[in-house]
């Protein structure tokens, strides 16, 4: 398979704590995207970075990517009950007109 | 519009039955994709339209599965002849240019087959 590879599955923290989740991918890309679903629906889409870039942020959320070890992590600082969800990385190949392929995600939960 | 809407939101339908699942993308997006995704499970990617190019069609499991989009804009994913395994629910999503953006999701339909 070529799609990314979350880890964990599963991540239980308390609110405050920071939640970080891992993606590792086989082939080289063009940009990898973070996405976010709830109770099993539509996913809204998080960040986005390209292969040319090894970090990125917006507000609390932190992504970073290794194009040499094929990685990609997620931090979630400072987390909130309602950041609870599954958490998806996508990504692009470095091929004209191909979609995205997404993992099988990491649920989060967070307790207050 | 606004965001990308998906109708019907739930369908339950008898084995053997044929389905149409509609997508109405965001006005301007060129690109449109269907994904279904199991209980659980991660997207599944099904088929990609981009513009007037010819779709990539590599993902549909099988030839009961098939969608169209007219006009560059409202999509129709058709599913012949549904089987239980069928059952799933069946993501929309469109993206600006299909390149390098993010993409734009529906809320999904909730396909049951009994």
């Amino acid at each position: 398979s070529q799609q990314g590879e979350e880890d964990p599955q599963a991540l239980s923290i308390q609110e405050g704590e920071n939640a970080t989740m891992n993606c590792s991918y086989k082939t080289s890309i063009n940009n990898l995207q973070w996405y976010r679903q709830n109770s099993g629906r539509g996913l809204v889409h998080l960040i986005l970075i390209r292969s040319n870039e090894r970090e990125k942020h917006s507000g609390r959320l932190r992504v970073t990517l290794d194009t040499s070890k094929k990685s990609s992590s997620l931090l979630i600082t400072a987390s909130r009950a309602a950041d609870t969800a599954s958490y998806f990385c996508a990504t692009r190949f470095n091929q004209a007109g191909t979609a995205l392929i997404f993992g099988k995600g990491t649920t989060l939960s967070v307790s207050s | 519009g606004a965001g990308v809407s998906q109708s019907p939101s739930n369908k339950v339908t008898e084995k053997g039955k044929d389905v149409e699942l509609r997508c109405d993308p965001i006005s301007g997006h060129t690109a449109l994709y269907w994904y279904r995704q199991s209980l659980g499970q991660g997207l599944e990617f099904l088929i990609y339209f981009q513009g007037n190019s010819a779709p990539d069609k590599s993902g549909l499991p099988s030839d009961r599965f098939s969608a169209e989009r007219t006009g560059g804009s409202v999509s129709t994913l058709t599913i012949q002849r549904t089987q239980q395994e069928d059952s799933a629910v069946y993501l929309c999503a469109s993206s600006s240019s299909g390149t390098g953006d993010g993409y734009t999701f529906g809320s999904g339909t909730r396909l049951t087959v009994v």
